[in-house]
Order: C-alpha cells, then sequence, then structure tokens
C-alpha cells in the first residue's frame, strides 16, 4: 500500500532563514509527488509536485522540492521564510495503482510551519 | 490554476436535519471528485470517490447512507449528510482534477456544525 509521512508535527523557523519541511513515501511504481499548503479555515492550496523529471521541483510563493528516490523522500525547502509562510503543509503520494486509477491523493499527517518575525 | 468551488462555506444545522454541500469545477470537466473530512489540526481522510453519472466509491468505515454522494454532471457533485448528528460536526472538503495524473484542486471547505 501507498503510505506518505511527515515526521515533524510542527517546524520553527526565524523569518528570513530557510525552511525545510520533511516528507516520506512508500509507493510500488513511480511516485506521483505533492505538497499543499493549508490556512486556518481553507481548502488545500496547491505548491508543487513531482512527476517525472528533474529532481528539483520549483513551485508556487518560491517552495521548492527535491526528490531523492535513494530515500525515498520529497522535502519541502524555501531559501528564505516569510512570516506569511506560516500554515500547514501536506506532502500526498497520488495512488495509481489497482483497477479504475481514480488517482485518489494519500496524505501525510501534515507539518505546522511557524515562522518567527 | 483550475478553480473548484463548494458551497456553503459554512452551515449550522439543528441534528435530525440534512445537509447538503455542493462541489463545482468552474473551468475544467472532472469525471471523478474527492470528498474529504477534516478534524481540527488532523490531516483529511478521504471519505469517498464520487464519480460522474455512476455510485460513488465509499472508503471503509464511512456509512454510504448517511453521506449521500451524487455526481450528475462533469462540473458538480454533491455531499449531502443525512440525519446529521453533533459528531457529524467537521470540517469537509472536495477535490478534483481533470486526469488521475495530474494535480488536484480543492474547494475552500465547509464548516458543519450540527446542534
Amino acid at each position: 500500500a501507498q503510505s506518505v509521512a511527515q515526521p515533524e508535527d510542527q517546524v520553527n523557523v526565524a523569518e528570513g532563514n530557510p525552511l525545510t519541511v520533511k516528507c516520506t513515501y512508500s509507493v510500488s511504481g513511480n511516485p506521483y509527488l505533492f505538497w499543499y499548503v493549508q490556512y486556518p479555515n481553507r481548502g488545500l492550496q496547491f505548491l508543487l509536485k513531482y512527476i517525472t523529471g528533474d529532481n528539483l521541483v520549483k513551485g508556487s510563493y518560491g517552495f521548492e522540492a527535491e526528490f531523492n528516490k535513494s530515500q525515498t523522500s520529497f522535502h519541502l525547502k524555501k531559501p528564505s521564510a516569510l512570516v506569511s509562510d506560516s500554515a500547514l503543509y501536506f506532502c500526498a503520494v497520488r495512488d495509481m495503482g489497482g483497477s479504475g486509477n481514480t488517482g485518489k491523493l494519500i496524505f501525510g499527517q501534515g507539518t505546522t510551519l511557524q515562522v518567527k518575525p | 490554476g483550475a478553480v473548484v468551488s463548494q458551497h456553503p462555506s459554512w452551515v449550522i444545522c439543528k441534528s435530525g436535519t440534512s445537509v447538503k454541500i455542493e462541489c463545482r469545477s468552474l473551468d475544467f470537466q472532472a469525471t471523478t471528485m474527492f470528498w474529504y473530512r477534516q478534524f481540527p489540526k488532523q490531516s483529511l481522510m478521504l471519505m469517498a470517490t464520487s464519480n460522474e453519472g455512476s455510485k460513488a466509491t465509499y472508503e471503509q468505515g464511512v456509512e454510504k447512507d448517511k453521506f449521500l454522494i451524487n455526481h450528475a454532471s462533469l462540473t458538480l457533485s454533491t455531499l449531502t449528510v443525512t440525519s446529521a448528528h453533533p459528531e457529524d460536526s467537521s470540517f469537509y472538503i472536495c477535490s478534483a482534477s481533470e486526469q488521475p495524473n495530474t494535480e488536484a484542486f480543492f474547494g475552500q471547505g465547509t464548516r458543519l456544525t450540527v446542534v
């Protein structure tokens, strides 16, 4: 079965410092990986995805993620954090297995990012 | 990116009544939509997969007679919480994507409070 793990419940970083939000995955085939951000009482906003190609993926709002096949990781990064980046971040893998291929997403448990001024 | 609109954003209802939540893909057609439930500061729990023109596929443990899903067109799926109880109070979110291998776009969510 496919799964995603976000080992940190919360990440704290000072504004202007680089940030990393960790994600590891387990899939049976090629992974389709995504990062989403959620602000309070809102739906999820798409940040970036890895389907194939370059291991370093650039996304919205200055975020990027590095796909590492040997470590089965897809960590989210940003060179310089902003206070407005404070939110709940979800890593997800798309389930491409089985018949019917609905492409449903399997989410990690989420990581709260707190950026302090 | 594509837009998914969810309505209402919040609703308060009395125990025993039914509530309908709509999810629309505004600028693309979606043969498949997904309904999630989220508890405070927790991850999204997939409730069901909504398939246009056919029955929804429910995840294990989700009562299909309580959470009725209808996907009558390529741009609209509805979730009806029937005979609502306070324990049904939660944040419900829908999502849709144009193709199974492309990113999903999410509605803004519906905060349901059953009193």
